[in-house]
């Protein structure tokens, strides 16, 4: 059964930093993009970032987060991190880690997690 | 950044009738069109990838059509377990983007 799941969301103040964590199984994690998916109180969802299905040689962020936020993964631990830093009140969300159905980052979303909460707020 | 329109905004139908969900690309997204449901409180779920290939699992009176830049979601025979929010999403271009939603209400 594949699964995902997310940890190390929390409250955080303005300008400060915070670590996600997903750990996956169930599947071969090295021959699958990942990614993480937003979602605002009340709001759409938004595509974060996706890492590609080797030793993590391709990355794209949305402008949104870009220069903030890293993501990486370690193909031996099955485990995607999101590095947040200079985090806003904006980036208030529900984070969601997905598998990607392919290698390709331009992907589609077949498994998800159940979310972590980070609430940026003074 | 291609923005995709989702219509209506809401729909609300009573068990049985079919549902028609439209998703409309700013420019051409090829086939490469997914549709998600999301329940509150819930993560999505996968219903249609690549416009019209049903994900692992999903019922047969789910089904997606079109290219280009005009998507129909359509459910054949609604159950009271599809109320939900429904989103499109476009994988042709970086940075991938959702719709805003319709949300399906059942009488």
């Amino acid at each position: 059964e594949v699964q995902v799941l997310e940890s190390g969301g929390g409250l955080v103040q303005p300008g400060g930093s915070l670590r996600l964590s997903c750990v996956a199984s169930g599947f071969t994690f090295t021959s699958y993009a990942m990614s993480w998916v937003r979602q605002a109180p009340g709001k759409g969802l938004e595509w974060v970032s996706t890492i590609s299905n080797d030793a993590g040689s391709t990355y794209y962020y949305a402008d949104s987060v870009k220069g903030r936020f890293t993501l990486s993964r370690d193909n031996s631990k099955n485990t995607l991190y999101l590095q947040m830093n200079s985090l806003r009140a904006e980036d208030t969300a529900i984070y969601y880690c997905a598998k990607c159905n392919s290698a390709w980052y331009l992907c589609s979303f077949d498994y998800w997690g159940q979310g972590t909460l980070v609430t940026v707020s003074s | 950044e291609i923005v995709l329109t989702q219509s209506p905004a809401t729909l609300s139908l009573s068990p049985g009738e079919r549902a028609t969900l439209s998703c409309r690309a700013s420019q051409s997204v090829s086939s490469y069109l997914a549709w998600y449901q999301q329940k509150p409180g819930q993560a999505p779920r996968l219903l249609i990838y690549d416009a019209s290939n049903r994900a692992t699992g999903i019922p047969a009176r789910f089904s997606g059509s079109g290219s280009g830049t005009d998507f129909t979601l359509s459910i054949s025979s609604l159950e009271p377990e599809d109320s939900a929010v429904y989103y499109c999403q476009q994988r042709s271009n970086w940075p991938g983007t959702f719709g805003q939603g319709t949300k399906v209400d059942i009488k």
